[in-house]
C-alpha cells in the first residue's frame, strides 16, 4: 500500500468556518508533511512533522494549526481563513530523513479548498 | 537554505521529439534529488530519483535525469515524447538527512499528437 489518502477532495469554507482536513497514511512512515498549492506553482512547504513532533513551521499564519495525533494521521485545522488561502493542499509522507540516506515523498491527491 | 531552479516554464513538443528539462539547485551540502510529474487533474508522483551512485538514473515511463554534480544540475530527458506525457514537471530537492523538500517552479509541457 503506498497510498497517502486525504479527505475530503473538495472543501467550500467561509471565512467564519472551522474545518479539518485529514491525512491517512500506512506505510509506516515517520515524516508527514502539508504543502499548498496555488493553480500553476509549485507546492510550498507549510509545516513537517518528524516523529509525531512538528519539525518545520514555515512561518505559516497561525489560522492553520497542524495536528499529529499518531504516527499514521495528519490534521490540518483552518480558522477564520481569507480567500487568499483558497489553494490545493497537500499532505504527504516519508520515511523519516533525519536518520536515511534519502526517500521520496509520497503524495495524496488533495483537498481542493475554497474559502468564500 | 536549498533552492530549485527551472529555466523552462513552458515546452511544447510534437509527438516523437526528445525532451530535456532543465533543473539546477543551490545548497552546500549533499542532496537528494528528485523529478515528480503532475498530470493534469491528478496528484504528484515520483518519475525519479537520485541518492547516491550512478549519477545517470532511470525512471519510469522511460524518463532518465542526470546528475552532474560540478554544475548542480540534474535535467530530464526522454529520447521520444509522447501526446500523454503532456503535464507539469517538478525538480525537487532535500538536503541529505533532512525533511525539507524544495519544488522548482515547475515546467509544463505540452506534446502535440
Amino acid at each position: 500500500d503506498t497510498e497517502v489518502t486525504q479527505t475530503p477532495k473538495h472543501l467550500v469554507m467561509g471565512m467564519t468556518n472551522k474545518k479539518s482536513l485529514k491525512c491517512e497514511q500506512h506505510m509506516g512512515h515517520r515524516a508527514m508533511y502539508w504543502y499548498k498549492q496555488k493553480a500553476k506553482k509549485p507546492p510550498e512547504l507549510m509545516f513537517v512533522y518528524s516523529y509525531e513532533k512538528l519539525s518545520i513551521n514555515e512561518s505559516v499564519p497561525s489560522r492553520f494549526s497542524p495536528e499529529c495525533p499518531n504516527s499514521s494521521l495528519l490534521n490540518l485545522h483552518l480558522h477564520a481563513l481569507q480567500p487568499e488561502d483558497s489553494a490545493l493542499y497537500l499532505c504527504a509522507s516519508s520515511r523519516s530523513g533525519t536518520n536515511n540516506v534519502g526517500s521520496e515523498a509520497f503524495f495524496g491527491q488533495g483537498t481542493r479548498l475554497t474559502v468564500v | 537554505a536549498q533552492s530549485v531552479s527551472q529555466h523552462n516554464h513552458h515546452v511544447i513538443l510534437s509527438e516523437a521529439a526528445s525532451l530535456e528539462l532543465g533543473c539546477n539547485y543551490s545548497y552546500g551540502g549533499t542532496v537528494n534529488l528528485f523529478w515528480y510529474v503532475q498530470y493534469p487533474g491528478q496528484h504528484l508522483q515520483l518519475l525519479l530519483k537520485y541518492f547516491s551512485g550512478d549519477p545517470l538514473v532511470k525512471g519510469i515511463k522511460g524518463f532518465e535525469a542526470e546528475f552532474i554534480k560540478s554544475k548542480f544540475s540534474f535535467n530530464l530527458r526522454k529520447p521520444s515524447v509522447q501526446w500523454s506525457d503532456t503535464a507539469e514537471y517538478f525538480c525537487a530537492v532535500n538536503a541529505r538527512g533532512g525533511n525539507m523538500l524544495t519544488f522548482g517552479g515547475g515546467t509544463r509541457l505540452m506534446v502535440k499528437p
